[in-house]
């Protein structure tokens, strides 16, 4: 089984619709982030978490809300998705100070229309 | 601010060749790590690489190794014996700690196929 999984894997959405990607790991990792990714633009960071009481903008936060449910959820949501939300959307998690490597989910492929 | 830098959106090498693949990166750090990260089709990010700024050897994971100049503030990647699996985007990546935690930034990322 994957360490940290995502779902859904693929999404079609309307503009206007509330939706939530969710990030589950197995690692027993602390901390973890969102991130999306679009052509030429590599991955910006939108959210991340270094424990279930901690949560933090990252680069390109507006729009995004997150919830840190347990130290192996950390759920993304779009309140009003618009189409400039289409993209690439990856979990990831790494472990205490002391972590130099990111694991990352497979990804959700999210499009609004 | 931390910035990474690729500035090779595309290339591409035969088979059983070398390539390198450059990323500059920018930050007032002394004590900082670099990675490259590997995305093939299947969209899974996959670590291939890391490197601490405070070690001078270049780090070398098989047929994958790193030319870390730090004064230059430079870290491309040498793939060698380039096999068809190598296609992939492939990110540099920047991390800096934190009293709390990692931060990580990412280049755009560059798209390399392995031509057979």
């Amino acid at each position: 089984d994957a360490d940290v999984t995502q779902t859904p894997r693929n999404r079609i959405t309307k503009t206007g619709k509330r939706i939530m990607l969710e990030c589950s790991q197995t690692k027993g990792h602390d901390r973890m982030y969102w991130y999306r990714q679009d052509p030429g633009l590599g991955l910006q960071l939108i959210y991340y978490s270094f424990d279930v009481k901690d949560i933090n903008k990252g680069e390109i936060s507006d729009g995004y809300s997150v919830s840190r449910q347990a130290q192996a959820k950390f759920s993304l949501s779009l309140e009003s998705a618009i189409p400039n939300q289409t993209a690439l959307y990856f979990c990831a998690t790494s472990v205490g100070s002391s972590s130099y490597e990111q694991f990352f989910g497979p990804g959700t492929r999210l499009t609004v229309l | 601010a931390q910035t990474v830098t690729q500035s090779q959106p595309e290339m591409s090498v035969q088979e059983a060749e070398t390539v390198t693949l450059s990323c500059t990166y920018d930050t007032s750090e002394n004590n900082y790590y670099l990675f490259w990260y590997k995305q093939p089709p299947s969209r899974q990010m996959i670590l291939v690489i890391r490197q601490e700024a405070y070690k001078q050897q270049n780090a070398t994971e098989n047929r994958f190794s790193v030319n870390f100049q730090k004064a230059a503030k430079s870290f491309s990647l040498k793939i060698s014996d380039s096999q068809l699996g190598d296609t992939a985007m492939y990110f540099c990546a920047f991390m800096r700690r934190l009293d709390t935690g990692n931060q990580f930034y990412f280049g755009t990322g560059t798209s390399l196929t392995v031509i057979p």
